[in-house]
């Protein structure tokens, strides 16, 4: 069955410093997704990405984050300066098309900012 | 916000026994979205109700949807170990971003 690949499964950093949290969506999927979700609470939607740019964000998602699709294949969360409450764990997910079908989610990439 | 909530927060329940949790939401969906997460680790994907769907079956899943009472139940039939796991439903609207609840952690006992 086809999967949603991402590195590394757990990334520990320090604060102010750069992260990219890298994601190989399935490959005929268009749609593509971060999610996080902070340690005991809820996944929380952050980006949408179709056609090399963003479709939607949400409030989240502010000029410390960008998203690339840099080689056609990977899908890439850049979060700048890293605060302590970006600690959570990114989920990436794709989907065929923006109807509402199932997603696919990576078993995500754990980010603690020490 | 048209979040999902689950109810109960939590379940424990005997192996062979069913268990059902409950989603709540508020604004028109698209469709509604089960999925499972073991713990610290990924989501799964498990079942999909389009809002013109009242029920659906998925092995030993079955869920269910009242778009009148804005709710829908995950029924998981015969629980095995296995299924210990936390429970999410996730609402897409027109714009298709999902929107979790909370969750429910069902733990199974042997």
């Amino acid at each position: 069955e086809p999967e949603v690949t991402q590195t590394p499964s757990h990334q520990v950093t320090q604060m102010g410093q750069e992260v990219i949290l890298r994601c190989v969506p399935i490959s005929n999927h268009l749609y593509f997704y971060w999610y996080r979700q902070i340690l005991g609470q809820k996944v929380e939607f952050l980006v949408s990405f179709y056609n090399n740019e963003i479709s939607e964000k949400s409030e989240i998602f502010d000029d410390q984050f960008s998203v690339e699709r840099p080689d056609g294949s990977n899908f890439t969360l850049k979060i700048r300066s890293t605060k302590l409450e970006d600690s959570a764990m990114y989920f990436c997910a794709s989907s065929e098309a923006m109807t509402g079908g199932g997603y696919t989610f990576g078993s995500g990439t754990r980010l603690t900012v020490v | 916000s048209q979040q999902g909530e689950e109810d109960p927060q939590a379940l424990s329940i005997q192996e062979g026994e069913n268990a059902t949790m409950n989603c709540s939401y508020k604004t028109s969906i698209n469709n509604l979205q089960w999925y499972r997460q073991n713990s610290g680790r990924g989501l799964v994907h498990l079942i999909l109700i389009r809002s013109n769907e009242r029920e659906k079956h998925s092995g030993r899943l079955r869920v269910t949807l009242d778009t009148s009472k804005k709710s829908s139940s995950l029924l998981i039939t015969a629980s095995r170990a296995a299924d210990t796991a936390s429970y999410f439903c996730a609402t897409a609207a027109n714009d298709y971003k999902l929107s979790f609840g909370a969750g429910t952690t069902v733990t199974v006992r042997a």
